[in-house]
C-alpha cells in the first residue's frame, strides 16, 4: 500500500523558535497533501489542503502567517510552525492523496507530535 | 454546517462483537471513510463506502444508507488490540474529508 512518511517523528523546542515538520509520500505522487492538528482525546483537526505548486488553502481560525505550508513537489509538503509556542504543542498528522477527485483515500503519515517548553 | 456524529465512547468484552455508529450530514458525498486510531499513533485505513449495503473484510464490516445519512462499523470476536479510537470520515462534494470526533473503544476481557 502507500506509504508516506513524516519526519520527525517528535520535537522538543524552546518558545518563540520555529521548527520544520516533512511529509513525504514515498511510492506515490500526491497531488494533495492535508495538514492536520490533533489535541490529546480530540478528533483532526484540519489545518490546511496543499496542492502540488499552488498556494495551500488555510481553514477558518487557522493563522497562514504562523503555519506555513510549502509543496513544493509531488511527493513533498512542509508545515513550519514560526514563532512557536506552549499552545502549539500538539500531534501534526499530514495525509496525502493521490491523483485528482476520483482518487478517495488519504493515507496518513505517522505524525509528529511537537513539544513546545 | 456539516456535521459528522458517533459515540464518544463504548465498552464491550473479548470475543463479543460491537456496533458503532456513525450519522452525517455534509454537504455532497462521495464516500465514508472508517479509520481505526490508537493511541499516540495516525489513524489508519479500515474501510471505505460509497454504495448503501455492508462491506465485510474480515472481523470488520461497514454499512451504509445513504439516504438515513447513517453508517455503522461492526467489530466481531473482539480482540484487546480493537482498543482503539475509530473515525468516521465523510468526504464532501470537494473531496474533502469531514472527520467526526472518534469513538473510543474499550475492550475488557
Amino acid at each position: 500500500g502507500a506509504v508516506v512518511s513524516q519526519h520527525p517523528s517528535r520535537v522538543i523546542c524552546k518558545s518563540g523558535t520555529s521548527v520544520k515538520i516533512e511529509c513525504r509520500s514515498l511510492d506515490f505522487q500526491a497531488t494533495t497533501m492535508f495538514w492536520y492538528r490533533q489535541f490529546p482525546k480530540q478528533s483532526l483537526m484540519l489545518m490546511a489542503t496543499s496542492n502540488e505548486g499552488s498556494k495551500a488553502t488555510y481553514e477558518q481560525g487557522v493563522e497562514k502567517d504562523k503555519f506555513l505550508i510549502n509543496h513544493a513537489s509531488l511527493t513533498l509538503s512542509t508545515l513550519t510552525v514560526t514563532s512557536a509556542h506552549p499552545e502549539d504543542s500538539s500531534f501534526y498528522i499530514c495525509s496525502a492523496r493521490e491523483g485528482g477527485g476520483g482518487a478517495y483515500e488519504q493515507y496518513f503519515g505517522p505524525g509528529t507530535r511537537l513539544t513546545v517548553t | 454546517g456539516q456535521n459528522i456524529d458517533q459515540p464518544t465512547e463504548m465498552t464491550a468484552t473479548e470475543g463479543a462483537i460491537v456496533q458503532i455508529n456513525c450519522t452525517y450530514q455534509t454537504s455532497g458525498f462521495n464516500g465514508l471513510f472508517w479509520y481505526q486510531q490508537h493511541a499516540g499513533e495516525a489513524p489508519t485505513f479500515l474501510s471505505y463506502n460509497v454504495l448503501d449495503g455492508l462491506e465485510e473484510k474480515g472481523r470488520f464490516s461497514s454499512f451504509l444508507s445513504r439516504s438515513k445519512g447513517y453508517s455503522y462499523l461492526l467489530l466481531k470476536e473482539l480482540q484487546m488490540k480493537d482498543s482503539a479510537s475509530y473515525l468516521c470520515g465523510v468526504m464532501d462534494s470537494n473531496y474533502q474529508l469531514i472527520w467526526g470526533a472518534g469513538t473510543k473503544l474499550i475492550i475488557k476481557p
